[in-house]
C-alpha cells in the first residue's frame, strides 16, 4: 500500500483566495482524521471521519474551513477564504479502527501571504 | 479533558548513550498509546502502539512501557545513534464512549551527537 497521500506538499497563496487541500486514506481504513500542527499549539485535531461521516468537527476553527468526504478513498479540507494564521503544516491520517494505530500522511505545509 | 505531557522537551546526549524519553497523560481510561517520530519537514512514523492491557512493546532498539494507573509511558532508546535524532511524539487514544481522536504531546526533540 502507499500510505496516506496527500496534495499538495506545499501551497502558497495570498490571503483572501480559496484553499484545498486532499487527502488519500489507505484503503480498508475507516476512519480518516484531519489535523493541523504549528510551533504554538503542536498538533491539533480539526476533524474526522467514520465511514465517510462527519463525527467530530468541533476542532475547527472556524466557519472559513470545511472538510468533506464524498468516498472511501477521497476527503478534502477546504479553507475560504484564507488568513495569514492558516499557516501550518495540515495532515491527513487514518486508522482501520480503534484497536490499531494511526498512519499519517506527509502533510501539506501551507503558506498563506 | 485528557492532556499529554512529554518531559524533556528537548535532549542532547552523545552517541551511544541509553535515553529514555517521558510521556505522562491526566486521564487513565485510555485505549491504546502511540509513540511517533517526526523527522524535520516531515510527516509522523509511527514507532510502537501500546494496547492500554499491555505493559510494554519493544521494536529493536526501542522500547515502550506503559504504566495506565499512574499516567505515565516511557520510550527507551538503547544505543542511541545520529540517526535517530528527531521529534519523538506520544499520542493516547481514549478509552471512553466512541470518540476515536488521539490527544497529542508537544512532542521531546533529540539530538544525538556524533
Amino acid at each position: 500500500d502507499a500510505g496516506v497521500i496527500q496534495s499538495p506538499r506545499h501551497e502558497v497563496t495570498e490571503m483572501g483566495q480559496e484553499v484545498t487541500l486532499r487527502c488519500k486514506p489507505i484503503s480498508g481504513h475507516d476512519y480518516l482524521f484531519w489535523y493541523r500542527q504549528t510551533m504554538m499549539r503542536g498538533l491539533e485535531l480539526l476533524i474526522y471521519f467514520n465511514n465517510n461521516v462527519p463525527i467530530d468537527d468541533s476542532g475547527m476553527p472556524e466557519d472559513r474551513f470545511s472538510a468533506k468526504m464524498p468516498n472511501a478513498s477521497f476527503s478534502t479540507l477546504k479553507i475560504q477564504p484564507s488568513e495569514p494564521r492558516d499557516s501550518a503544516v495540515y495532515f491527513c491520517a487514518s486508522s482501520p479502527d480503534r484497536v490499531y494505530g494511526y498512519t499519517f500522511g506527509s502533510g501539506t505545509r501551507l503558506t498563506v501571504v | 479533558k485528557q492532556e499529554v505531557t512529554q518531559i524533556p522537551a528537548a535532549l542532547s546526549v552523545p552517541e551511544g548513550e541509553n535515553l529514555v524519553l517521558n510521556c505522562s497523560f491526566t486521564d487513565s481510561a485510555i485505549y491504546n498509546l502511540q509513540w511517533f517520530r517526526q523527522d524535520p519537514g516531515k510527516g509522523l512514523t509511527s514507532l510502537l502502539l501500546i494496547q492500554s492491557s499491555q505493559r510494554e512493546q519493544t521494536s529493536g532498539r526501542l522500547n515502550a512501557s506503559l504504566d495506565k494507573s499512574s499516567g505515565r509511558s516511557t520510550l527507551y532508546i538503547a544505543a542511541s545513534q545520529p540517526g535517530d535524532s528527531a521529534t519523538y511524539l506520544c499520542a493516547v487514544r481514549p478509552g471512553r464512549g466512541s470518540n476515536y481522536k488521539l490527544t497529542f504531546g508537544k512532542g521531546t526533540l533529540l539530538t544525538v551527537n556524533p
